[in-house]
């Protein structure tokens, strides 16, 4: 089955811990995506990437980072200097292209005590 | 920086009753348009896209979305919701200088009552 996966699904930490959540796509997709949800707000972008080894901040990127060493992954890192991580992480993969399609991960939820 | 509005952010209806939900985007210049749909514990999904030609855009499950440009508007509408129907929707925008990154709207949270 081709898709995305992310795991966990729930995530709980100490506030000071950073967090790493993980996501995978096994639809050769060239472009991922990291998105946060909260109510009310929709869905905005904290980081993407087009290819292997490149990424460009969202509009919400303070306080995350990620990697993309291979073209099936994208880890995003909640770090401790994000204020308010507590929130609905998605990711997302497209080919790349302008107005693709974007395919969707089941999320993760996050909550910081 | 672009902006997506999504009017309404709860909708009830009961089943049988027409569906219109609004979306307004403030990009001036030629866009690509979007409706996602999340339904109950399931991954946000693609309702249907316009990319150009005729206004009136046809999706999954009945849904269709007309493509106004001088209103800036891309209004989501079924003429009769079932009880499934229930679910978040997003509009999302795709601007001609954006590659390919969406703008999406805060989310319309539809309940359908049978």
């Amino acid at each position: 089955d081709g898709g995305i996966t992310q795991s966990p699904k729930y995530l709980f930490r100490k506030e000071g811990q950073n967090v790493t959540l993980s996501c995978e796509q096994n639809l050769n997709h060239d472009a991922m995506y990291w998105y946060r949800q909260d109510p009310g707000q929709g869905l905005r972008l904290i980081y993407y990437s087009q290819i292997v080894n490149d990424f460009q901040k969202g509009d919400i990127a303070e306080g995350y980072s990620v990697s993309r060493e291979k073209k099936e992954s994208f880890p995003l890192t909640v770090t401790s200097a994000q204020k308010n991580p507590t929130a609905f992480y998605l990711c997302a993969s497209s080919i790349a292209g302008q107005g693709a399609e974007q395919y969707f991960g089941p999320g993760t939820r996050l909550t910081v005590t | 920086a672009q902006s997506v509005s999504q009017h309404n952010h709860h909708v009830i209806l009961s089943e049988a009753a027409s569906l219109e939900l609004g979306c307004n985007y403030s990009y001036g210049g030629t866009v690509n348009l979007f409706w996602y749909v999340q339904y109950p514990g399931q991954h946000l999904q693609l309702l249907l896209k316009y990319f150009s030609g005729d206004p009136l855009v046809k999706g999954i499950k009945g849904f269709e979305a007309e493509f106004i440009k001088s209103k800036f508007s891309f209004n989501l509408r079924k003429p009769s919701v079932q009880w499934s129907d229930t679910a978040e929707y997003f509009c999302a925008v795709n601007p001609d200088n954006a590659g390919n990154m969406l703008t999406f709207g805060g989310g319309t949270r539809l309940m359908v009552k049978p």
